[in-house]
């Protein structure tokens, strides 16, 4: 298995534009998470999924950013409009399931909006 | 609200085992202790996790305390290649409490 797979690697945008960030997590997983890393915030949990339903969005910063998992093998994140205080590395990771097990992340995307 | 506390960095001399603490005074019974690593650059990686007992898998061991309120890492024979950010974390087994929370983690830098 590849492990969970996000693309692009790198994103250079101006402010104003929609950005979308795409996911493929490991087959089989059906728990989904979008993270957002910074050097001032850490590590933050936006949103996650449970059999492509999102449960807990709470962490999803204002209503430019929002998140779909159409189906059980692709999830998007999307900001529009960008601004330069979203520039962070975005991670996605997957679980078999919520409960007692460990979630696999993938190499996250560095964004910039300049 | 964080609900681990560990140090902001600590230092280990390569081949000597690396003892990583954690405090988790509220930690309820239904929550899990789980380790994870963050190496420059790359996402999270997985350690380890227990519930009470203490675990040991080919990465770590996890020793908890019997009151269940902290908890230690070790990583037996630390190299160049563990310099990292290692994050305790205490996750429910069940429910919107279970997502992965993390916090500011220990950063370990292992030296020759």
């Amino acid at each position: 298995d590849a492990g969970v797979i996000q693309s692009p690697r790198h994103e250079v945008t101006e402010m104003g534009q929609e950005v979308t960030l795409r996911c493929k997590p490991i087959s089989g997983h059906n728990s989904l998470f979008w993270y957002r890393q910074t050097m001032m915030r850490g590590l933050e949990l936006l949103i996650y999924f449970n059999n492509n339903v999102p449960i807990d969005d709470s962490g999803m910063p204002e209503d430019r950013f929002s998140a779909k998992m159409p189906n059980a093998s692709f999830s998007t994140l999307k900001i529009q409009p960008s601004e330069p205080r979203d520039s962070a590395v975005y991670f996605c990771a997957s679980s078999p399931w919520t409960e007692n097990t460990e979630a696999f992340f993938g190499q996250g995307t560095r964004l910039t909006v300049v | 609200d964080a609900k681990t506390t560990q140090p902001p960095s600590m230092d280990c001399a390569e081949g000597r085992a690396a003892n990583l603490p954690c405090n988790h005074s509220t930690i309820s019974g239904n929550e899990y202790v789980y380790w994870y690593r963050q190496i420059h650059s790359q996402g999270p990686q997985y350690i380890i996790h227990g519930l009470k007992n203490n675990e040991t898998n080919e990465m770590a061991s996890l020793i908890i305390t019997e009151d269940r309120k902290s908890s230690t890492l070790i990583l037996p024979h630390a190299t160049l290649r563990d310099t990292a950010v290692y994050y305790c974390i205490v996750r429910a087994t069940t429910g919107t409490a279970s997502k992965l929370t993390f916090g500011t983690g220990t950063r370990l830098q292992v030296t020759l």
